[in-house]
């Protein structure tokens, strides 16, 4: 069962466009984790939120993380071809040993 | 600082083989210790994870097995391969304990059962 839904799935857009990705859940997370990966690599992380409404900014990046902690986005300003690549949410739940993922939101950026 | 290694990078293998995957970490010690499983370039299925050695929970009933024989070192096997085991296999490591620890992932192993 995947605890965790991203949408959309895949996104195309062109160069200077903004975009928004969702992570939804019904369960409660101690805390949530933003990944991107680039084809044949291991996820990288991007950022660990950890309070309800919190918001954290990585340059273009921005992360908010829910007040009920069950949800989270991100928000990408004028994306550039280098922000291309799978974007993945997953979170820790309070007594798990294990970090659940979402299935992923594949982003295409072209120039 | 933390590394993850993984070997090898890429395997081909026949259907009935045996498969032995490594990944050990370097710069930390008592880990969590994690192998996943990625189909397609989509999420993370997680296969197994170790808070010790000698300590393997599976999460998904399989023909494969893990082992961790070092506090760093984490190892992925079976003894005959099916074709629906290929895939992309990642090995990840946590700080000890519970909840809220940072994940960090290895480079991965292209697997592919010919």
């Amino acid at each position: 069962t995947q605890l965790l839904e991203q949408s959309p799935q895949f996104l195309s857009i062109q160069e200077g466009e903004n975009l928004t990705v969702y992570c939804n859940s019904s369960s409660v997370f101690s805390s949530l984790q933003w990944y991107r990966q680039e084809p044949g690599e291991g996820p990288v992380l991007l950022v660990t939120v950890v309070t309800g409404g919190e918001v954290k900014k990585l340059k273009r990046l921005t992360f908010q993380f829910g007040d009920a902690r069950k949800d989270s986005s991100l928000h990408i300003t004028a994306a550039q071809p280098g922000d291309t690549g799978l974007y993945l949410c997953a979170g820790w739940e309070n007594s798990g040993y294990a970090l659940n993922f979402g299935k992923g939101t594949s982003l295409l950026v072209t120039p | 600082s933390q590394t993850i290694h993984q070997w090898p990078a890429t395997l081909v293998q026949p259907v009935g083989s045996p498969l032995s995957l490594e990944c050990t970490v370097e710069g930390t010690s008592n880990p969590n210790l994690y192998w996943y499983r990625q189909a397609a370039g989509r999420g993370l299925q997680l296969l197994f994870y170790s808070v010790g050695i000698g300590q393997i929970s599976s999460e998904v009933p399989q023909n494969l097995s893990a082992s961790r024989p070092q506090d760093r070192q984490f190892i992925l096997s079976s003894k005959k391969l099916l074709l629906s085991d290929s895939g992309f296999y990642l090995c990840a490591w946590s700080g000890e304990g519970t909840g809220g620890k940072t994940q960090y992932f290895g480079p991965g192993t292209r697997l592919l059962v010919l």
